[in-house]
């Protein structure tokens, strides 16, 4: 069975502080894909960054970033110099091959970051 | 080109009644997903459908079923309404393993 584990529920910090979210995974497929969801109060899930389980090369996207170690599971995301428009919930996802052509999204219980003036 | 639109935005139904939500893919998609996200919950895989058939289900009963129609774009029904079936209805067209979500319709069953 695939698992997306995110132990933090909330966060808070100020302004221009960094922050980084936590995400354990769990799959026995040796293919697949993580991701950052960004769900602001509207609902939509904007999409953040892909990682693939091939690729466990780090990078630095503007403001973002990611830390990805299969070893220990995890797809830890930071975000630099944090703004009031973070503010929302944050999913990590797990994909996997579910039949077909095309693959189905395991998702955490999100982590709700809370960025205060 | 186009996002992904839900429609309708919220909605308001009694239980043991049915309710159809509509959702219309992204140009070029040729898969939609659908989610159900309980409050304080992440979203949860309810099924896709790719070409016009169902391709995957996850952990739902029967009364939740769906169509896909020729130009991609999707329906999701459930029967028999219950009140744990209130929540954010999610649809993803995706083509691969890109995925494009809609806004939502929020489904309350009261």
């Amino acid at each position: 069975a695939q698992k997306v584990t995110q132990a933090q529920t909330e966060i808070s910090v100020v302004e221009k502080e960094d922050v980084t979210l936590d995400c354990v995974y769990e799959t026995r497929d040796t293919t697949y894909y993580l991701f950052w969801y960004k769900q602001p109060p509207s609902g939509e899930l904007v999409f953040l960054i892909r990682r693939n389980s091939f690729d466990e090369q780090n990078e630095i996207s503007g403001r973002y970033s990611w830390n990805f170690q299969k070893s220990t599971s995890s797809f830890n995301f930071t975000i630099t110099a944090s703004q009031v428009v973070d503010s929302a919930v944050y999913f990590c996802a797990l994909s996997m091959y579910s039949g077909g052509s095309n693959y189905k999204l395991t998702f955490g219980k999100g982590t709700l970051l809370t960025v205060n003036p | 080109e186009t996002g992904v639109t839900q429609s309708p935005t919220h909605l308001i139904k009694t239980r043991g009644q049915q309710v159809t939500l509509r959702c219309s893919s992204q140009s070029g998609h040729n898969t939609v997903s659908w989610y159900q996200q309980a409050l304080g919950q992440g979203p949860q895989f309810i099924f896709q459908y790719y070409r016009e058939e169902e391709n995957g289900r996850g952990n739902f009963p029967p009364r939740f079923s769906g169509l896909q129609f020729p130009n991609y774009s999707s329906e999701l029904n459930v029967n028999a309404l219950e009140l744990d079936d209130s929540a954010l209805y999610l649809c993803a067209s995706s083509y691969g393993d890109g995925y494009t979500f809609g806004s939502g319709t929020r489904l309350t069953v009261v």
